[in-house]
């Protein structure tokens, strides 16, 4: 089976300030991990995925995500947030014997000015 | 280039009712995957086309719901007998091929169940 948590409803941060927004996954394989974001009556936009190689993997609009094994997480991070940022962001695995996602709740992100 | 369209938009029908929503994949792309999106609840997996391959309906969550998918086109997804409990948002999304290729979302169909 294959699940994600995110424990996190909702994340609230100053603008300029680093953010993380929580993840943690569950598999009986290999984790495949993504990001995406949604904003308010829009489909969700990939920010970026781990699949193998290094830990930290870089993805779109200055987000990182660090993939630790030990600990099976897969935050989501950013050194300085924009209030443009805000919005709602789901963690999503894949275990290698699926061919689907698992998609967590999701977690508001708010930046205030 | 074009992305994913789902239409309509808005749909408000009364319970009881059935529903047909509509989703055009880009072009070219062999997997195209629907999901329910509950208020404060996620993403709910619904099912996945893959080519040619029998589609995986493991998360249709009873026999109301249905979907089909024209070769590697357009795809339909059909609700029967509309509950109030079937109020979401429905989305869209495809992608190349798709294992671990990013997923294309579509801004989704809003289902009002009066």
């Amino acid at each position: 089976a294959q699940s994600v948590a995110q424990p996190e409803d909702q994340v609230n941060v100053a603008e300029g300030n680093p953010l993380t927004v929580k993840c943690t996954y569950s598999v009986s394989g290999n984790p495949y991990l993504f990001w995406y974001v949604q904003y308010p009556n829009r489909g969700l936009q990939f920010l970026l995925k781990y699949i193998t190689g290094d830990n930290l993997v870089k993805g779109s609009y200055g987000f990182e995500a660090e993939f630790n094994k030990s600990q099976t997480s897969f935050h989501l991070k950013k050194p300085s947030a924009l209030v443009s940022d805000s919005a709602l962001y789901f963690c999503a695995v894949r275990d290698s014997g699926y061919s689907t996602l698992t998609f967590g709740k999701g977690t508001m992100l708010l930046v205030s000015p | 280039g074009a992305g994913v369209s789902q239409s309509p938009s808005n749909k408000v029908t009364e319970k009881g009712k059935d529903v047909e929503l509509r989703c055009d994949p880009i072009s070219g792309h062999t997997a195209l995957y629907w999901y329910r999106q509950r208020l404060g609840q996620g993403l709910e997996f619904l099912i996945y086309f893959q080519g040619n391959s029998a589609p995986d309906k493991s998360g249709l969550p009873s026999d109301r719901f249905s979907a089909e998918r024209t070769g590697e086109s357009v795809s339909t997804l059909t609700i029967q007998r509309t509950q109030q409990e079937d109020s979401a948002v429905y989305l869209c999304a495809s992608n190349p091929q798709g294992g671990n290729q990013p997923q294309h979302f579509g801004d989704g169909t809003r289902l009002s169940i009066l």
